[in-house]
């Protein structure tokens, strides 16, 4: 199995406060994603990252923000959570070429109340 | 990024093969068809992948349409634990080389 763990795992947080979500691997690889996962729907891109410091926004990045300062860390932020953004979060890597495989973590499932 | 088109759903009977098929008419010429699948309460997990040829690994097979405009997903003899929903997707050489998913085929497998 590729080397990509998420922390946590599990989260409970209060409408407006701050919330971080990890993904770390140790694979070395170039590309990074997070995405969410809401009831009956597919997973849906919230920001990528090709490099350390480069990052880009996914189809749903309102209300995220993300940093790489390192190869094997990509922090998720919610800055100010929501209750619309109580989902199970999940990260991916990749090497840069469109014809290899993505591996992804486990996945947080993050409630805000 | 271009769009793929598959069933909702699906029904097999274990041991049996199954045909899962995905429609992506609008696929333009270096983008590679990718299969992942999500079994319950997981994260996806890599399946297949091709451009223009069948693929074979030890999961399945990845049959493609000579016009590039449809594949198929063949699952040569599915268990229990092949049931998943299972994404078709393109990945393309963009700025990301993201995955972009659909909805997906929930494949229901009967004992």
């Amino acid at each position: 199995d590729a080397g990509i763990t998420q922390s946590p795992r599990h989260k409970v947080t209060e409408t407006g406060t701050p919330v971080t979500l990890r993904c770390h691997q140790t694979e070395n690889h170039r590309y990074m994603y997070w995405y969410r996962q809401d009831p009956g729907h597919g997973l849906r891109l919230i920001h990528y990252s090709y490099g350390v410091k480069d990052t880009d926004k996914g189809e749903v990045s309102d209300g995220y923000s993300v940093s790489r300062s390192k190869t094997e860390d990509f922090l998720l932020t919610l800055e100010s959570a929501t209750s619309s953004q109580t989902s199970v979060y999940f990260c991916a890597i990749s090497e840069s070429p469109a014809n290899t495989e993505a591996f992804f973590g486990q996945g947080t499932r993050l409630t805000v109340v | 990024d271009a769009k793929t088109t598959q069933p909702n759903s699906m029904e097999s009977n274990e041991e049996e093969p199954v045909h899962l098929p995905c429609n992506h008419s609008t696929i333009s010429g270096t983008d590679y068809i990718h299969w992942y699948r999500q079994l319950p309460s997981q994260g996806p997990e890599y399946v297949i992948h091709g451009l223009t040829s069948n693929v074979n690994n030890r999961m399945a097979s990845l049959a493609i349409a000579e016009d590039r405009k449809s594949s198929t997903l063949i699952l040569h003899r599915a268990t229990l634990r092949d049931a998943a929903v299972y994404y078709c997707i393109l990945r393309g050489h963009n700025a990301g080389n993201m995955l972009t998913f659909g909805g997906g085929t929930r494949l229901m497998v009967k004992p």
